[in-house]
């Protein structure tokens, strides 16, 4: 079955940048999507179609592609940015909706 | 302002059938898919399937034989059951919305844009 990857974690500093990968072979061909979810709470799509950004979304969150590879950057990070990111695409039939393992971004 | 209310039973025994409905408030109901999505303690988010106000459906292959998504138009509401379940089906459950666009008979995502408070189920015995 298919398979988006995601680093486990990532740990920033307050102010400092931090990009969030997710690789998956299908990328190329399939938009990638991003959502926020912070404990006890439902998720919240930050990023659509690999780097378009939701009304209400910060502009210090943005999304771009390269190959198999899509990231997420935040700039300028800040504590409340501190939650669990998940990217989600398709595979390559476009049929089936698949999520990468998630990242716990963490801000020291 | 759409909202999607979710409920269903959370405790289950194995063998048992899980069923849960999401109602939608404030929106159309056509020209979207609706979601479920489960998420196990401590891990990560799994599709579990979608349909459209017509019952058009598309499941994810690891339990397609187990999974039956409905819709009932005249109620702007879906539903989900889930057979035969087993503790490894202990999770929050998630209704969502896909935002989308039909261009020319192409489809153009626009991202899961709205999600119901999730109901936790627990299959214990």
């Amino acid at each position: 079955s298919y398979e988006l990857t995601q680093p486990p974690s990532v740990s920033v500093s307050p102010g400092q940048t931090a990009r969030i990968t997710c690789s998956g072979d299908a990328l190329p061909k399939q938009y990638a999507y991003w959502y926020q979810q912070k404990p006890g709470q439902a998720p919240v799509l930050v990023i659509y179609k690999d780097s378009e950004r939701p009304s209400g979304i910060p502009e210090r969150f943005s999304g771009s592609s390269s190959g198999t590879t899509v990231t997420l950057t935040i700039s300028g990070v800040q504590a409340e940015d501190e939650a669990d990111y998940y990217c989600q695409s398709a595979d390559s039939s476009g049929t089936s909706w698949v999520f990468g393992g998630g990242t716990k971004l963490t801000v020291l | 302002q759409v909202q999607l209310q979710q409920w269903g039973a959370g405790l289950l025994k194995p063998s048992e059938t899980l069923s849960l409905t999401c109602a939608v408030y404030g929106g159309s109901f056509s020209g979207y898919y609706w979601s479920w999505i489960r998420q196990p303690p401590g891990k990560g988010l799994e599709w579990i399937g979608e349909i459209n106000h017509s019952g058009s459906t598309n499941y994810n292959p690891s339990l397609k034989s187990r999974v039956t998504i409905s819709v009932d138009t005249s109620k702007n509401q879906f539903s989900l059951k889930l057979s035969s379940v087993t503790a490894a089906d202990t999770a929050v459950y998630y209704c969502a919305r896909w935002f989308l666009e039909i261009v020319d008979s192409l489809y153009y995502y626009y991202g899961m844009d709205v999600w119901g408070q999730g109901t936790t189920v627990t299959v214990s015995s």
